[in-house]
């Protein structure tokens, strides 16, 4: 069965350093989300990518993030200069924009910033 | 502001038992509502899905339901196996205007004991 794939399962950084997490989506999924979880606390929407851009982002998705996809397989999370608060799970999903709009998950990448 | 309730926060039952999990929303414009599973460390896994029009679904022993007029989902697991435990997410989606964001509940976390 197809599924997202997400990498690095684990990325450890320092505070002020740049990460970007990848995601490769199902293959003939046309929209992709990123989520995160802060440890203990419920799943928060980020950003979500059609068509090659940006159709919506959360209050927490701000300057300091970014996505893009940069050939026809990823999609990627940029956080330019990490923060303390920047630790969560990370979840990359996709769906095809029809009927119920199902979104499957990856199994995140969980990032912790020393 | 959309938000998403559950209740109970945790809950332990013995093997073979049923429960009943609950989850009140305020999701405007309401598309469609999930529940997923997700298991410690790894992506929310869809159970079921209903539109506004659907008052019950059945997913193998998992069985949803959805008053749309009071605003409330239940998800009813009969029969308890181990495996059962997981943290259970009420999921709300506000369709395509939103960007088909998903408005996460801090779910409930299950405990299926021997």
């Amino acid at each position: 069965e197809p599924e997202v794939t997400q990498t690095p399962s684990h990325q450890v950084t320092q505070m002020g350093q740049e990460v970007i997490l990848r995601c490769v989506p199902i293959s003939n999924h046309l929209y992709f989300y990123w989520y995160r979880q802060i440890l203990g606390q419920k799943v928060e929407f980020l950003v979500s990518f059609y068509n090659n851009e940006i159709s919506e982002k959360s209050e927490i998705f701000d300057d300091q993030f970014s996505v893009e996809r940069p050939d026809g397989s990823n999609f990627t999370l940029k956080i330019r200069s990490t923060k303390l608060e920047d630790s969560a799970m990370y979840f990359c999903a996709s769906s095809v924009p029809t009927g119920m709009n199902i979104q499957y998950f990856g199994a995140g990448t969980r990032l912790s910033v020393l | 502001k959309n938000q998403v309730e559950q209740s109970p926060q945790s809950l332990i039952i013995l093997e073979g038992k049923n429960c009943t999990l609950q989850c009140n929303y305020t999701v405007s414009p309401f598309s469609n509502l999930r529940w997923y599973k997700q298991d410690t460390g790894r992506g929310p896994v869809s159970l079921t899905i209903m539109t506004f029009s659907e008052n019950t679904k059945s997913n193998g022993r998992y069985t949803a339901t959805l008053d749309a007029d009071t605003k409330q989902s239940s998800l009813h697991i009969t029969a308890s196996q181990l495996s059962d435990s997981a943290s259970y997410i009420c999921v709300v989606s506000a369709g395509s205007n939103s960007g088909y964001a998903l408005n996460f509940g801090k779910g409930t976390s299950l405990l299926v004991t021997p």
